[in-house]
């Protein structure tokens, strides 16, 4: 879904190296989500915000943390990254009306060596 | 949120309709049953949400028993695009609960 973009697709880096994965949306949608996949799974809620003002852990939030820069913006943060974080991750967004589908963006495939 | 299961996996002949089944026994009144799939390593795409009433959109249909305790989704002429990994996912009706995705059904839809 090109109204949720995520950066970078892809990265591979070093463990105790600090990274950032960064969300923006253009669909106006006030609530938005951090999911983590490994091979195999189904995806799996690290963080979620209903609003600029509002963070919520999921629940896998250890080792992570999020900051909701703007309604738009939701970033993902490992401080130091360790080689169990190597994943495919998704941010997503939804309407704040009580049934309101989510959608996602394309996904980050972090490797951490 | 009420837990669901799904099959692991089922094929489908191209051009047949794919009926995938989801148990939902748990299920309480105010939970709606959502539908995902997930093309690849692609985000999940949103298929069809429903409450009681069988709904049915330019994707697919979702029929929901009248105990609510299963439901089907029913794409009528199921192309190889079609192949993914389909999710069933039971919400609050209030939204402040997040998804919670488990394993899914990996439909594999033969030419």
């Amino acid at each position: 879904d090109a109204d949720v973009t995520q950066t970078p697709r892809n990265r591979i880096t070093k463990t105790g190296k600090r990274i950032m994965l960064e969300c923006s949306q253009t669909k106006g949608h006030d609530r938005m989500y951090w999911y983590r996949q490994d091979p195999g799974l189904g995806l799996r809620l690290i963080y979620y915000s209903f609003d600029v003002k509002d963070i919520n852990k999921g629940e896998i939030s250890d080792g992570y943390s999020v900051s909701r820069q703007a309604q738009a913006k939701f970033s993902l943060s490992l401080e130091s990254a360790i080689p169990n974080q190597t994943a495919l991750y998704f941010c997503a967004t939804s309407w704040g009306a009580s049934n309101q589908p989510q959608h996602f963006g394309d996904g980050t495939r972090l490797s951490i060596l | 949120d009420a837990k669901t299961t799904q099959p692991t996996s089922m094929d489908c002949a191209e051009g047949r309709a794919a009926n995938l089944p989801c148990n939902h026994s748990t299920i309480s009144g105010n939970e709606y049953v959502y539908w995902y799939r997930q093309i690849h390593s692609q985000g999940p795409q949103y298929i069809i949400h429903g409450l009681k009433n069988n709904e049915t959109n330019e994707m697919a249909s979702l029929i929901i028993t009248e105990d609510r305790k299963s439901s089907t989704l029913i794409l009528p002429h199921a192309t190889l695009r079609d192949t993914a990994v389909y999710y069933c996912i039971v919400r609050l009706f209030s939204g402040n609960t997040p998804l919670v995705f488990g394993k899914g059904t990996r439909l594999s839809v033969i030419a």
